[in-house]
Order: C-alpha cells, then structure tokens, then sequence
C-alpha cells in the first residue's frame, strides 16, 4: 500500500514556542491531506482539510490562526502549532488518499508534549 | 456533515469467541466504510474495509457487513486471539477528497 511518513515522532517543547510537523506522501501524489489529532483514549478527531496550492479548510472549532497548515507541494503537507499550550498536547496524525482509490493511508504520527 | 456512532465502547470476550462492534452513520452519501486496528501510540491499522456496492466481505477471521437501508454495518471477528486485543474504529467517507469521519472506538479485550 502507499507509504505515508510523519516527522518528527515526537516533540516536547515549551509553553509559547511554535512546532512544525510535516507530513509526507512518499509513493504517490497528494493533492489533498488530513490532519487528525487524538487525546489519550479518544476517537481521531479532523482537524483540516489540506488543499495542495490552496487555503487549507478547518473544522468547526479548530483556530486557522493556531493551526497553520501549508500544502506547498503534492507529496507535503505542514501543520504548525503556533503558541503551543499545555492543552495542545495530544497525537497529531495525518492522512492521504491513494489517489487510485478510496483508501486513506495514515502517518505514524506525532506525539507533542507542550511544558 | 457525516456522524459516526460506534457500540459498544468496551468489550470483554474469551478466547475462541466471536465479537461483534456495530456503526451506524447518517450521510447517504458515504460509500466507503473502514475499520482500523490502533494499538497504543501508534497509528491507526486498516484492518478490512467495504464499498457501498458491497454487503458483505470476508477475510480469515474478520468479516464486515453492511446494511445501506438501516445505515449501519457491523465488524465481526471469529475465533479470538489474546493479540486481538486493542482499540478498533470504524469509519465513514464519501467520494472524492472527503476525510474520514471515526467512530469513538472499542476496546475490545481477549482474555486467555
């Protein structure tokens, strides 16, 4: 199946600072990615929709400004956790689908620990 | 949009049992409907899917049905092994770029 990768595996940072995950398609083109963030012991919740060359689309609830997303590239896909806080902290994970059929292949993820 | 209701949310069964976790959705235009394997700090497993073209589908000891009518379809999995035990989501998706919506999931555990 195709291969998506994730990085880094994960991060702890201090309150305040930015991270950057990226999200890779390594086998196939991408012109559009998910992101999914997961509290411990609950479902995978979307989080946004990534356009390739264009505005990414959030969901109710999620802050575009806090949640940057940059899909600059058909095989990459950024997220950025801006003024990172304690409650930030979760599993980051992304997704593409195999544009030759309806399957999502997901990264390995990323587990961010904000201080 | 497309909601995703998943039962139950915890599920003890002996070795060599049958599970059975059921998912109900309301969008009728979803047509595609995966289940996932998650183990602790890892990434969600495809574990069998099913097209809305489909009713039923086999593999080894997974099964997946689905009832387009009531809306809902079912993952059925036979013969038990401890190293079932996990975390299983189901899932909802219509055509085209559209993502993936989770049920909250089930752990399901096998005891030996």
């Amino acid at each position: 199946g195709a291969v998506v990768s994730q990085h880094p595996s994960w991060v702890i940072c201090k309150s305040g600072t930015s991270v950057k995950i990226e999200c890779r398609s390594l086998d196939f083109q991408a012109t559009t990615m998910f992101w999914y963030r997961q509290f411990p012991k609950q479902s995978l919740m979307l989080m946004a929709t990534s356009n390739e060359g264009s505005k990414a689309t959030y969901e109710q609830g999620v802050e575009k400004d806090k949640f940057l997303i940059n899909h600059a590239s058909l095989t990459l896909s950024t997220l950025t956790v801006t003024s990172a806080h304690p409650e930030d902290s979760s599993f980051y994970i992304c997704s593409a689908r195999d544009p030759r059929g309806l399957r999502q292949f997901f990264g390995p993820g990323t587990r961010l620990t904000v201080l | 949009g497309e909601n995703v209701e998943q039962h139950p949310s915890t599920l003890s069964v002996q070795e060599g049992d049958s599970a059975v976790i059921k998912c109900t959705y309301s969008d009728s235009a979803s047509n595609y409907f995966p289940w996932y394997k998650q183990e602790l700090g890892k990434r969600p497993q495809l574990i069998i899917d099913i097209r809305s073209n489909v009713g039923e589908k086999k593999d080894q000891r997974i099964a997946v049905t689905l009832n387009k009518t009531a809306k809902h379809f079912s993952l059925h999995i036979t013969e038990t092994q401890p190293e079932d035990s996990a975390v299983y989501f189901c899932a909802a998706s219509g055509s085209g770029n559209t993502p993936l919506v989770f049920g909250k999931g089930t752990r399901l555990s096998v005891i030996a």
